[in-house]
């Protein structure tokens, strides 16, 4: 079965400082790996995905996650943070032989000035 | 320019008092999904329609149910709600059943039990 960790439930980090959120998954055929922004008062966004190809993924807002297979993780970072980054952040995983996707529990993101 | 809308925001209900969830979309996408997510836990997927195919995952209890009379709208209904139904519900579309096809949520629902 597909399941995915997040170390750190929460985050903080400077204004200005590297954002790095930790994802591990488990999956015994090649994943499919997403990262969904949650805003307060506001639905799941897609950031990014890997399905195939480029192990480097960029996504909206200057996030970016890189697929490593030999440590079965998928971290997002971002270079330097910003206040409007303070959301809530989960990973998920599936595969083609899956008909749905498995979210992390969440990881909030706090930003301090 | 809201894409994915939940009605309700907030709800409360009384401990076996049925209540109904509503979502409505305007991406016209062929799948629409109900999420349940309890405080500090993963959003659980409860089932999803594929147009009128209606597809119920296997721990999803008896107590909910779905309904989705035409693309734009799908409702949750919860037939007796229980203090451990607390929770947000996420509504989710996509264009298409595939996995990697990216999903679009609305606000979700907050559901209170007392």
């Amino acid at each position: 079965a597909q399941s995915v960790t997040q170390l750190g439930s929460h985050v903080s980090v400077s204004e200005g400082a590297l954002v790095l959120l930790r994802c591990n998954y488990s999956s015994s055929v090649p994943p499919y790996l997403f990262w969904y922004v949650q805003y307060p008062n506001q639905g799941l966004q897609l950031l990014l995905k890997y399905t195939t190809g480029a192990t480097l993924v960029k996504g909206i807002n200057g996030f970016e996650a890189e697929f490593k297979k030999s440590e079965t993780s998928f971290h997002l970072t971002k270079p330097s943070a910003h206040m409007s980054d303070a959301a809530e952040y989960f990973c998920a995983v599936t595969s083609n032989r899956d008909d749905k996707i498995i979210f992390g529990k969440g990881t909030r993101l706090h930003i301090l000035p | 320019d809201a894409m994915v809308i939940q009605n309700p925001r907030y709800q409360v209900t009384q401990f076996g008092k049925p209540v109904t969830l509503s979502c409505s979309q305007t991406l016209n996408h062929n799948v629409m999904y109900w999420y349940q997510q309890k405080s500090s836990q993963a959003p659980k997927l409860l089932f999803h329609y594929y147009d009128k195919d209606f597809n119920n995952e296997a721990d999803t209890p008896d107590n909910f149910q779905s309904r989705r009379p035409n693309t734009s709208f799908c409702f949750l209904d919860i037939r007796s709600p229980g203090l451990g139904d607390a929770a947000m519900y996420l509504c989710a579309t996509s264009r298409q059943l595939d996995v990697w096809a990216e999903q679009y949520f609305g606000p979700g629902t907050r559901l209170t039990v007392t």
